[in-house]
């Protein structure tokens, strides 16, 4: 499969927590991008890694990528009900390719 | 900028009539892909365009869809003869030339109902 795999399925934490998602995939990449979807809207792109970076940071985001493992994993750090959403990890081919991405619940 | 942009924002179409979605991609962006979200499901690939060229469109339906991007103007997802199976949210994005170092830009979607 092409397409990146997200992991949890679904993750609820309270506000003001951290939660963090993990990503694998099969194919060789030259980067590795998260967007987020927030109920019924279209998606943001958050972050892109490229395949020569083990860590980048924006704001409260945080991503890793170990391309030896084939796997990623986004940190939000300090979580406020907003961030409820759904995450991805779409790999990129010459198009992008959606998984079913992990369901965030922030609790107020 | 004005981003990705995406029109009409809601479409309801009966059941054999057309349904004709525009996407305006980002100034200096000259891919652009379509997609579809059914209810509580994932976004699926339907096409990826290049100015006057379809690169890609193993997501689309055989049958009753077709889209361009001409040289002048916005690309349209044009879906012929509606079933109700079609009613889903359409999104279409937009990326530069350098896909390496930059992602893509999503529109706000339009939201096709079949009645």
């Amino acid at each position: 499969s092409q397409q990146g795999e997200e992991d949890p399925q679904a993750l609820s934490i309270q506000e003001g927590e951290n939660a963090t998602m993990n990503c694998s995939y099969k194919t060789s990449i030259n980067n590795l991008q998260w967007y987020r979807q927030n109920s019924g809207r279209g998606l943001v792109h958050l972050i892109l890694i490229r395949s020569n970076e083990r860590e980048k940071h924006s704001g409260r985001l945080r991503v890793t990528l170990d391309t030896s493992k084939k796997s990623s994993s986004l940190l939000i750090t300090a979580s406020r009900a907003a961030d409820t959403a759904s995450y991805f990890c779409p790999i990129r081919g010459n198009k992008l390719v959606f998984g079913a991405g992990t369901i965030l619940r922030v609790k107020s | 900028n004005a981003g990705v942009m995406q029109n009409p924002r809601h479409l309801v179409r009966r059941r054999g009539q057309e349904a004709r979605l525009r996407c305006s991609p980002m100034k200096g962006h000259s891919h652009v892909y379509w997609y579809r979200q059914l209810p509580e499901e994932g976004l699926k690939f339907m096409v990826y365009l290049q100015k006057e060229n379809i690169i890609d469109e193993s997501g689309m339906p055989k049958e009753r869809f077709s889209a361009e991007f001409p040289k002048e103007g916005p690309s349209i997802l044009r879906i012929q003869q509606v079933v109700r199976g079609d009613s889903a949210a359409y999104f279409c994005a937009s990326s530069p030339p350098d896909r390496i170092n930059y992602g893509y830009t999503f529109g706000s979607g339009t939201r096709l109902t079949v009645v």
